[in-house]
């Protein structure tokens, strides 16, 4: 199985200033067929299931904020919020979905400073 | 818009099956560009994938290692939904389940159901 760990598990970041969460994948998930990492980004609120805000590791979901961005290949992933909002408080996974079984990141909690 | 409903207990006894089901809009369980997926969520385990069932000329069924044993993911056509049942629970199956479809990415969740496993 993928394994994958993010870093670090709680961040608190004061409004307006950036945020940045990483993600280590225990191999590559680069997908050789569209030259494209099968990584994404997911945002939990409580009491909601995840929601996907970044897929192919950089491409942003229809309706997510431009202040989110996804980077990284290969094994290295990063998320940035780069002026973190109110609204952005939540746990964050990231995400493999090209090899099953699919797996998940154990999250990262991001808290207002 | 494709929308997931989910239903079933709440309650579950140990040593029993676990049944949910997932009804489908704005898409066909029968989609040949989509699979149908189960997720749960405990504080133990985090976000664990349990398995999936997809149409590619034929019905396939798919599951994680942990609960290949236990676990049937099977769709209805009839009611456009897809169901899972997960034989001998234990208090470890206690989790928020989730019915996802996954077309490039799991794209669509049901609303969650908690299902606890208790006597």
């Amino acid at each position: 199985d993928v394994v994958m760990t993010q870093f670090p598990d709680s961040l608190a970041v004061s409004l307006g200033e950036r945020a940045t969460i990483n993600c280590k994948s225990s191999q590559s998930i680069f997908f050789s067929s569209n030259n494209k990492n099968c990584l994404a980004w997911l945002q939990q609120k409580p009491g909601q299931p995840p929601k996907v805000l970044i897929y192919w590791a950089s491409t942003r979901e229809s309706g997510v904020p431009d202040r989110f961005s996804g980077s990284g290949s290969a094994t290295d992933f990063t998320l940035t919020i780069s002026s973190l909002q109110a609204e952005d408080v939540a746990v964050y996974f990231c995400h493999q979905y090209c090899l099953t079984p699919f797996t998940f990141g154990q999250g990262t909690k991001l808290e207002i400073k | 818009q494709v929308q997931l409903q989910q239903s079933g207990p709440g309650l579950v006894k140990p040593s029993q099956t676990l049944s949910l089901t997932c009804a489908i809009s704005g898409d066909s369980v029968s989609s040949d560009s989509a699979t149908w997926n189960w997720i749960r969520q405990s504080p133990s385990r985090g976000l664990e994938w349990l398995g999936r069932t997809f149409y590619r000329s034929k019905w396939s069924s798919e599951y994680a290692l942990s609960v290949k044993s236990r676990l049937i993911i099977s769709p209805d056509t009839s009611k456009n939904q897809f169901s899972l049942q997960l034989s001998s629970v234990t208090p470890e199956d206690t989790a928020i389940y989730y019915c996802v479809r996954k077309t490039v990415f799991l794209d669509y969740w049901g609303q969650g159901a908690l299902v606890t496993v208790s006597s």
